[in-house]
């Protein structure tokens, strides 16, 4: 139990081009769920909190006009890269909070690899 | 400031018994994780510690001591498969993750 799925896995892309990704819980609910973004040997970094039916809540130094976050059913939230520019370029991996469970775990996605030329 | 302790890099040997530690500073404590991730994947959920003690899984055990600000991951029996870096994540007040950079392990033959 407790699946999560991106899509894609791999996306390479023009400059200025938008781009998005998918998120889904397939065997639970998620009220929220998380995005992240990871360079290479660097820590997991919080993009935005993704809340069902709500606005995202945004971490500082993210603009939300760039990274457009739509969390429309309760098993999948998408991350829209608006004009990618090649700092873009990053691992996104996303995760979800299981509704049903008071555990607080979070349950990771796959994981997207961007690439912007 | 919120801020995660843990070795960058630990080598161990096929079947021994290898122990990361992690000490945390964190906005209040709502539990602990600890996952793992190999390289170029996501982070696969092991352990979460929200009582002090040991908590037991199989080959991965995982220990807190919320006075001490302190959790360690205990590998037993370690498989060539066990080398990735090991991410350990306590949840503060707001319920938010804070993440550290992890511990890189390498097992060798």
């Amino acid at each position: 139990g407790a699946v999560v799925s991106q899509h894609p896995s791999r996306v390479i892309c023009k400059s200025g081009t938008s781009v998005k990704i998918e998120c889904r819980s397939l065997d639970f609910q998620a009220t929220t769920m998380f995005w992240y973004r990871q360079f290479p040997k660097q820590s997991l970094m919080l993009m935005a909190t993704s809340n069902e039916g709500s606005k995202a809540t945004y971490e500082q130094g993210v603009e939300k006009d760039k990274f457009l976050i739509n969390h429309a059913s309760l098993t999948l939230s998408t991350l829209t890269v608006t004009s990618a520019h090649p700092e873009d370029s990053s691992f996104y991996i996303c995760s979800a909070r299981d509704s049903g469970r008071e555990q607080e775990t979070q349950y990771f996605g796959p994981g997207t690899r961007l690439l912007v030329l | 400031g919120q801020n995660i302790d843990q070795p960058t890099e630990m080598t161990a040997t096929e079947g021994a018994i290898v122990q990361i530690n992690c000490t945390y500073q964190t906005s209040g404590f709502n539990g602990l994780f600890w996952y793992q991730q190999h390289a170029g994947e996501a982070p696969t959920f092991l352990s979460y510690n929200v009582l002090d003690g040991l908590e037991e899984k199989g080959r991965f055990s995982s220990f807190l001591s919320r006075s001490k600000g302190y959790s360690y991951l205990l590998l037993k029996e370690l498989q060539m498969k066990d080398s990735a870096s090991y991410l350990c994540a306590p949840l503060d007040s707001n319920y938010q993750l804070i993440w550290g950079a992890g511990t890189k392990l390498i097992i060798k033959p």
